[in-house]
Parts: C-alpha cells; structure tokens; sequence
C-alpha cells in the first residue's frame, strides 16, 4: 500500500531551528509536496521537489532523497506564526497526490 | 471572488438527508478536486476532475457523487448523508494536471 509517515508533534523555541522530517512509500513518485496548515485554516503550498537536493526559499528548505523516500522541511528563524501543522504530500503514478497526517509544529518563546 | 470559495462554512444535517457542497474559482484552472480531512488522517481525496466536463474517482468516493458542468464550479452532493461523513470537506483547484493545488477554505460538516 501507499504509506506517508512523519512525526505526529514537534516542539520547538523561537528564533531555532527545526526539521520536520517524511519518509514515504508509494507506487510511483512525481513529485513531493509540503503544505502549512494553520489551525482551523486551508493548507497553503510551501515548496515543491522532483529532483534530489535541496530547494531553498528564504526561511524554509526542502530536502528529498528519491533513492531513501525521504525527505525533511527546515525551518530558520522560528517565529511564533510558523505554529501551525506541516503536511508532506506525494504524486504517485496517478498523478494523485498522497497525504502524510500532519506534523503540528508548536514555536515555544 | 479571489482564488477558491466554499459554501457553507460549516453545517450540521441530520442523517438521511442530502446535502450539496459548493465550490467556486475564479483562477480558470483546469483541474479540480474534493478532499475530506478527519482528525489522525491525511487529507483523502474523494473525487476529481482534470477539465471540465469529465470527473473521476479517488481514494474514498462512496457516497459522494460531482459534477463539472463548467470550469468555475464543482459541487460536491451527498446523497444520503451517514455520521462518519462527518468531516472537513476541502476543495482544491490546479491549473492543469499535474501541478499545486490550491485550497479553498473548506466546509466542515456534521452529521447527526
């Protein structure tokens, strides 16, 4: 079967670091996708990877690895409204895109 | 309208009844789709469509029916709704297929 699995929490302290990470079993791989979803909110699109490596965009980085089904969105400067949850999706063969459950992220001061 | 709009906000139905989900985008994208979203789960998609005119299946259509008259809309009709079909319903739309979806505020319903 189809299987996305990231950590269902993570804590982190404003102004750190954190890294979410996804790791990910499916038939076909086009693409893999991070979305943020604040609470009671819409999921918005973050970054976008095909390629293996990183992609930057200014305080947030995706990594993927095609070859380990892996991949982690680092996240800079933790502010408190990057509380919120981090959704890692993949497009499969069916160019249909397969969603982890969610890691909620809660920025500490 | 800007970007994807959804109606009603939120909704409580009794069991039996039938309901009607409205989605609008105002983006001329090509590809529309309706995701629910449960508590411990990802979003699973229910149906789709890739132009208007056609709509296919997702992961969990049983239950839910759509269709795509024109590019704008894409309701979403539960025929007879049931309480696991409680839920945060999603609509998305992309320009073509494949490509990012966007979201829309999403409805969240609750049947009793």
């Amino acid at each position: 079967g189809q299987n996305i699995d990231q950590p269902t929490e993570m804590t982190a302290t404003e102004g750190a670091i954190v890294q979410i990470n996804c790791t990910y079993q499916t038939s076909g791989f086009n693409g893999l996708f991070w979305y943020q979803q604040h609470a009671g909110e819409a999921p918005t699109f973050l970054s976008y990877n095909v390629l293996d490596g990183l992609e930057e965009k200014g305080r947030f980085s995706s990594f993927l690895s095609r070859s380990k089904g892996y991949s982690y969105l680092l996240l800079k400067e933790l502010q408190m409204k990057d509380s919120a949850s981090y959704l890692c999706a993949v497009m499969d063969s069916n160019y249909q895109l397969i969603w982890g459950a969610g890691t909620k992220l809660i920025i500490k001061p | 309208i800007a970007g994807i709009t959804q109606a009603p906000t939120s909704q409580i139905l009794a069991a039996g009844r039938r309901m009607t989900l409205r989605c609008t985008q105002d983006m001329r994208h090509n590809a529309m789709y309706w995701y629910r979203q449960d508590l411990g789960l990802g979003l699973r998609l229910i149906h789709y469509s890739n132009t208007a005119g056609t709509t296919g299946k997702g992961e969990v259509p049983d239950g839910y029916s759509v269709s795509r008259a024109n590019t704008d809309d894409f309701p979403l009709t539960l025929a007879s709704a049931v309480p696991s079909q409680t839920s945060v319903y999603f609509c998305a739309s992309s320009p073509d297929t494949p490509d990012t979806q966007y979201f829309g505020p999403g409805t969240r319903l609750t049947v009793l």
